[in-house]
């Protein structure tokens, strides 16, 4: 069984609709959490980070943790086809060489 | 703030040959940086963590004679892939965090290796 579990996708959705990514993990250790986004040959780049449990919102983007249930998520309101990228979750123990862990990845398009 | 390069962008060679990969934090000093491999469609797998000024640890299964890791200076580490064959073609991305700051992880745009 992996660490991080994620949906590779791929997931495609109108313009406008509300988009939810999802990962599950095992390890009850992990503290910090991530969603980094990753256009086709280049870097991730960091989108939401989060510590604990709870929710953190910036802009379109709603990141949760829910560490009972050992899942996260990122929702995107009001989708744009610039978001159409692959989603990547992370995320990392509060002590110790703090790598990362890194999910699958989700590929999403925005239709226009 | 917060920007990260890595050179080449791409790069090919031929079999057998070393390839030197570099890594800078343009606006911050990091005094870790670490490797990353992904291969088409899969996620990003540690390689190794590298702190300024001392050896760097790698991940179980990664050879650290072929991909040898320097980290001399807080803004720069470099990634040489020696002895390079096909299998060894992926992207390698590398990603640096701030001195003082534990998780926060900033990523360069990596760098695409193809050994003929």
């Amino acid at each position: 069984q992996k660490e991080v579990e994620q949906d590779p996708g791929p997931l495609s959705v109108p313009e406008g609709a509300i988009v939810s990514l999802n990962c599950t993990y095992s390890n009850s250790a992990f503290q910090y959490f991530m969603w980094y986004r990753q256009y086709s040959r280049k870097g991730p780049e960091l989108l939401m980070y989060t510590y604990s449990s709870g929710n953190k919102e910036d802009g379109r983007f709603t990141a949760q943790v829910d560490k009972s249930s050992k899942y996260i998520s990122l929702f995107i309101r009001d989708s744009q086809p610039s978001d159409s990228a692959t989603y990547l979750c992370a995320m990392s123990l509060i002590q110790g060489a703090q790598k990362l862990v890194f999910g699958q990845g989700t590929r999403l398009t925005i239709n226009p | 703030g917060a920007v990260v390069s890595q050179h080449p962008s791409w790069v090919i060679c031929k079999s057998g040959t070393s390839v030197k990969i570099e890594c800078r934090s343009l606006d911050f000093q990091a005094t870790t940086m670490f490797w990353y491999r992904q291969f088409p469609k899969q996620s990003l797998m540690l390689m190794a963590t590298s702190n300024e000024g001392s050896k760097a640890t790698y991940e179980q299964g990664v050879e650290k004679d072929k991909f040898l890791i320097n980290h001399a200076s807080l803004t720069l580490s470099t990634l040489t892939v020696t002895s390079a064959h096909p299998e060894d073609s992926s992207f390698y991305i590398c990603s640096a965090r701030r001195t003082n700051s534990y998780n926060e992880q900033f990523f360069g745009p990596g760098t695409r290796l193809t050994v003929l």
